[in-house]
């Protein structure tokens, strides 16, 4: 099992660009979601989905588009990037019942200019 | 509200060196507490579930528990290898339940 996987790994955007971070899992795991983490504020989950067709918003969802067609890819889209959107990105799966733990891809490391 | 919140903000200590970190919660109906580590530049990696208080779960060095307003994750005889930031994220109890992440604890064991 490959687990949590995220492309690209680093990016350099110019303010106002749009881009999709890819996220794939396969893990058969229901629940994907999306997370920034920042200096000093932790990990704050920006959308989030229990299954294919079904998503919903988080905490800090503003500037930030998602879709979930298939149980295994869950991409996020950045419309109109800003220098606010520098961050580093998670994407991580679970299972809905059991364990429920909760499986992290590496990261994308996004720097908007 | 929810919160989760880790101390210290960072931690050093000597190889040999035992210590705790804390992480206190307030969560709504809370489902599990997990922990991670992290170390630079990757993702987090999962530790430990503790899911009703007065559980204990231990791998290695670490050891984490948990009470019903908070959380221990005891690092007894640390080496270089085990610094890291270790998370704190606490699972709310609905049906698409929310990972709650504390900032976390960077720790530095020097050898």
């Amino acid at each position: 099992n490959a687990g949590v996987t995220q492309t690209p790994k680093f990016q350099v955007l110019k303010t106002g660009q749009s881009m999709t971070l890819q996220c794939a899992q396969d893990m058969n795991h229901e629940y994907m979601s999306w997370y920034r983490q920042d200096p000093g504020m932790g990990l704050r989950l920006i959308h989030y989905s229990v299954g294919a067709g079904i998503t919903d918003q988080g905490e800090v969802p503003n500037g930030y588009n998602v879709s979930r067609s298939t149980t295994e890819d869950f991409p996020l889209r950045l419309l109109s990037a800003a220098p606010s959107q520098t961050s580093v990105y998670f994407c991580a799966s679970r299972p809905l019942s059991g364990q429920e733990t909760q499986y992290f891809g590496p990261g994308t490391r996004l720097l908007v200019l | 509200e929810d919160q989760v919140t880790q101390s210290p903000e960072a931690l050093r200590l000597q190889e040999g060196e035992s210590s705790s970190l804390n992480c206190s919660y307030t969560v709504s109906g809370l489902r599990g507490l997990f922990w991670y580590r992290q170390d630079p530049g990757k993702g987090p990696e999962f530790l430990f579930t503790l899911y009703s208080a007065g559980e204990e779960k231990e791998k290695e060095r670490l050891k984490a528990t948990l009470t019903k307003k908070e959380s221990f994750l005891h690092i007894t005889a640390p080496k270089p290898e085990d610094s890291a930031t270790y998370l704190c994220a606490g699972l709310r109890a609905s049906n698409t339940g929310k990972l709650i992440f504390g900032q976390g604890t960077t720790l530095q064991v020097k050898p």
